[in-house]
């Protein structure tokens, strides 16, 4: 099973930006997303499609349907320039997207 | 605070055998379930496998069955991943994760500790 992320994406600060992440039938698993900047390990920010994990900011929000999943930031700020991954489950082995690089300009 | 502690650096040759660890404190792990995630260097998250710290039941990656173990002493909260024979191409940081409650056998993965760099040079 694969998950298909774009590369890389930019945004302007204070913008929003999508990042999107495609699987076969995505829609019907749950997905989830972590934040990974340079040196340091990943932090989820979206579990369950759509949830926050508890000190994650309002910014981040999460979709899933059909066969994409998406991760929306709203007024992005420096701070968010990270690498992001999409990722589910599928006979119960995980899977991970092969990450995004987010450039805030 | 929920913590995942890893075991250090590890530089080894061809061939060698090479156990690492992770570690939890502030919390009890006994019924969760720890994932094992690899990254290459300059690449991506690949996911390993996990184990069920409540019984050890585990479940591996096709792309590392065979070549990896993955194993827990739930009394001392640990969790290994270990290889018989490592190669070069083992060469990554190696993550361990917590998924996020008891018996979630499906994560997500809520907590993470800080990765071990393993080398592998003649």
């Amino acid at each position: 099973y694969d998950l298909t992320q774009p590369p890389s994406v930019s945004v302007s600060p204070g913008q929003t930006v999508s990042i999107t992440c495609s699987g076969d039938k995505l829609g019907e698993r749950f997905a989830c997303w972590y934040q990974q900047k340079p040196g340091q390990s990943p932090v989820l920010v979206i579990y369950q499609d759509t949830k926050r994990p508890s000190g994650i900011p309002e910014r981040f929000s999460g979709s899933n349907s059909g066969n994409t999943a998406t991760l929306t930031i709203s007024g992005t700020q420096a701070m968010d320039e990270a690498d992001y991954y999409c990722q589910t489950w599928d006979s119960n082995t995980g899977v991970f997207g092969g990450g995004t690089k987010l450039t805030v300009l | 605070e929920v913590q995942l502690v890893q075991s250090g650096a590890e530089a080894k040759k061809p061939g060698e055998s090479l156990r690492i660890s992770c570690k939890g404190s502030g919390h009890s792990f006994n019924n969760y379930w720890i994932s094992w995630v690899r990254q290459m260097p300059g690449k991506g998250l690949e996911w390993v496998g996990k184990i069920d710290l409540s019984d050890s039941k585990t479940h591996y990656s096709p792309s590392f069955q065979g070549h990896v173990t993955i194993s827990a002493d739930r009394s001392i909260n640990t969790a290994y991943l270990q290889w018989r024979s490592v190669k070069a191409s083992d060469i990554a940081i190696y993550y361990c994760a917590r998924h996020s409650a008891p018996g979630f056998t499906y994560g997500p993965f809520d907590s993470w500790g800080q990765g071990t760099l393993v080398t592998v040079s003649s």
